[in-house]
């Protein structure tokens, strides 16, 4: 497989369920990140991690949990969502600067993301 | 606060013709910018990007303009074809402030008509 993968595609859980996101990039990069994107608003950064280390965590509710075991494999844990947490959850990774964090000055590819709906 | 934004929701134009969609920052220090598109059911995927050092970047069929005087991105889409036809997104940053991600307008819905 090339590029970012995310599975599951699609997502249904109840409020009180535990689930997990995962994602798997094969690009050799060195951070990876997770976005939320809702209808009409633009893609809101959750988390990013950069050599397998959570640099930022952009105020994200504790219902969400990040793991980054290695370089390749990012996980979001799920725990007693709400209905407004229904959007498409996107995962991407870039390569930096091993030095210096310029992230943010390379292109971040994106897998297909997770549709995660919450009854 | 600072904002990337984009003056059209959605453009439609017919098959054949050039297409131009236009994106506004506000961050006067921004030095990274970059396009995405977006088809349905799919993430968004990289088409261009240019550095402040440039105003004119292209690349197959596609140029990005920059304007740093105005704080205006657009991105030029030659012959556009129906494949073209997804939600087209700008984003912006500025290096070294430990900001460690995009900051992402809201979109444009570009339509081709047959």
């Amino acid at each position: 497989e090339t590029g970012v993968t995310q599975t599951p595609r699609h997502l249904v859980m109840g409020m009180t369920n535990k689930k997990s996101l995962k994602c798997e990039q094969h690009l050799g990069h060195n951070a990876m990140y997770w976005y939320k994107q809702s209808a009409k608003k633009p893609l809101e950064l959750m988390f990013v991690y950069s050599l397998e280390e959570r640099v930022e965590n952009n105020s994200v509710p504790s219902r969400f949990s990040p793991e980054c075991p290695n370089s390749s494999h990012l996980f979001l844990h799920l725990h007693t969502l709400q209905p407004e947490d229904s959007a498409l959850y996107l995962c991407a990774s870039s390569q930096n600067h091993p030095s210096r964090f310029t992230g943010a000055n390379q292109p971040q590819h994106f897998g297909d993301g997770t549709r995660l709906s919450i009854l | 606060g600072e904002s990337v934004g984009l003056h059209l929701p959605t453009l439609s134009v017919q098959e054949g013709d050039n297409s131009i969609i236009n994106c506004a920052y506000s961050n006067s220090a921004s030095d990274y910018f970059i396009w995405y598109k977006q088809e349905s059911g799919k993430g968004p995927q990289f088409i261009i990007d240019i550095r402040s050092n440039m105003d004119k970047r292209q690349g197959q069929r596609v140029t990005v303009l920059l304007n740093k005087t105005v704080k205006h991105l657009s991105l030029q889409i030659a012959a556009t074809q129906p494949g073209d036809s997804a939600v087209y997104f700008c984003a912006e940053n500025k290096a070294d402030t430990g900001r460690r991600a995009l900051t992402f307008g809201s979109g444009t819905r570009l339509q081709v008509q047959p």
